[in-house]
């Protein structure tokens, strides 16, 4: 397992179009966790998921942005009808059911960088 | 939102030197605070992960403490080297909801 990764790296999309991103966590870890990280801000949380149940999504996250992560394994976050203001990074995270993330912290993807034109 | 603050935002150091810089986090409700290292077009990678009031942490030249009454820690990199260079991240969990909330980072430049 060589850790968290995320596919595709760099998106650009035009306002108005759907996205998906992918993440494979490290597969002992049943926690996958989404953030989203704008210029100058640290990285925000936007879902989160122990197992398949997606239990907890922030208000960031709008009726347009919806997360899945089915049987477990792989997670997918998709945004419909992209706006300028969803260009940001989108990382995902994984740990091990602890809710510190275990003593080695949560291992995050190298992330996705989305712009939206 | 809790307001994790991280400062200074950026700062520059001159190779051999030794630095710090500080985040401050709620004092209440504390649960762990956490350290990531994140260099450019690479992961985020954990640091340290601290749960206990005067905890003090190493990892190569690399130490942080921790204040959890005062609310703040420190991250200490002795003998800067470039590979240092990269934007350093805390987050704060809280025992309300155990949410990881990070704050904008610091981010460091070696110069050779």
């Amino acid at each position: 397992d060589t850790g968290v990764s995320q596919d595709p790296r760099h998106k650009i999309t035009k306002r108005g179009q759907n996205v998906t991103f992918r993440c494979d966590p490290i597969s002992e870890h049943n926690r996958l966790y989404w953030y989203r990280q704008t210029l100058g801000q640290g990285p925000e949380f936007l879902t989160y998921f122990q197992n398949e149940a997606q239990l907890e999504k922030s208000r960031l996250l709008s009726d347009r942005f919806s997360a899945e992560r089915p049987k477990g394994s792989f997670s997918t976050l998709e945004i419909q009808r992209t706006e300028q203001g969803d260009s940001a990074m989108y990382l995902c995270a994984s740990s091990p059911p602890s809710v510190t993330g275990g003593i080695g912290g949560y291992t995050f993807g190298s992330g996705t960088r989305l712009t939206v034109v | 939102i809790l307001n994790v603050e991280q400062s200074p935002q950026s700062l520059h150091v001159q190779e051999g030197d030794s630095t710090n810089f500080t985040c401050s986090f709620p004092s209440s409700n504390f649960y762990a605070l956490h350290w990531y290292r994140w260099e450019t077009a690479k992961s985020p990678e954990a640091l340290f992960v601290m749960t206990l009031n005067g905890d003090e942490k190493k990892k190569g030249r690399i130490s942080a403490t921790l204040n959890t009454k005062e609310g703040y820690s420190y991250l200490y990199i002795k003998g800067s080297q470039p590979e240092d260079s990269a934007t350093y991240l805390c987050a704060f969990i809280n025992s309300n909801d155990y949410k990881l909330s990070f704050g904008a980072g610091t981010t460091v430049t070696v110069r050779a």
